[in-house]
């Protein structure tokens, strides 16, 4: 199975702070078809997890701009330009480029 | 709008069989794949397996044996079936379309 690893576990920001999280993978993901399945969600506490991020890059609908994602093949990048308290919770980023799709440990996002 | 929801017992015996219902709305399970993840208390989600738009599906080897992942379109109804249940399938229970929607999840709590 894939492992993806989460870099830090947890970060600790102000508002307006920007950040970033690493998540490596120990197998590369792009796919055969071309496209590289990495995903990044946020699960706000008590919520169930919410899509940001889809393909490394793809910002989701209704998702705001200050989120954005970057990387390829096994490093991948996950940047808040300025936090906002909305943005408190886990990230998590998910591959679904081989099966079992699989999730990292996840990244708590508090305020300092 | 799509919706999807999760519905089932919340307390299971030990051994059992758990049987859980994604009731969707908004799109069709023709056109959209609906997987399930499950998420123990305080960590990570784990991808359980897939129901692909065509009707295939997929399954997370680690639970492949005791795991079972069906539909019913006319009733816009994906279910799951797992058995053998012990106390580590403790959680809660999601199902999502391709990551972009996710249900409220449901608790599962497997005791005697």
């Amino acid at each position: 199975d894939v492992v993806l690893t989460q870099t830090p576990p947890t970060l600790s920001a102000t508002i307006g702070q920007s950040v970033s999280i690493s998540c490596r993978s120990s197998q590369s993901l792009l796919d055969s078809d071309g496209d590289t399945y990495l995903n990044w969600l946020l699960q706000r506490p008590g919520q169930s997890p919410q899509l940001l991020i889809y393909s490394v890059s793809n910002l989701e609908s209704g998702v705001p701009n200050r989120f954005s994602g970057s990387g390829s093949e096994t490093d991948f990048t996950l940047k808040i330009s300025g936090v906002e308290a909305e943005d408190l919770g886990v990230y998590y980023c998910m591959q679904a480029t081989h099966a079992p799709y699989t999730f990292g440990a996840g990244t708590k996002l508090e305020l300092k | 709008q799509v919706q999807l929801k999760e519905s089932g017992p919340g307390l299971v015996q030990p051994s059992e069989t758990l049987s859980l219902t994604c009731t969707v709305s908004g799109f069709s399970l023709t056109s959209y794949s609906v997987s399930w993840v499950r998420q123990p208390s305080g960590k990570g989600p784990e991808w359980m397996g897939r129901m692909w738009y065509d009707g295939d599906t997929a399954y997370n080897s680690a639970l492949k044996s005791r795991l079972s992942i069906s539909r019913d379109t006319s009733k816009n109804q994906v279910f799951l079936k797992m058995n053998s249940l012990q106390t580590d399938d403790t959680g809660t229970y999601y199902c999502t379309a391709e990551a972009s929607y996710w249900g409220q999840g449901v608790m599962v709590t497997v005791s005697s």
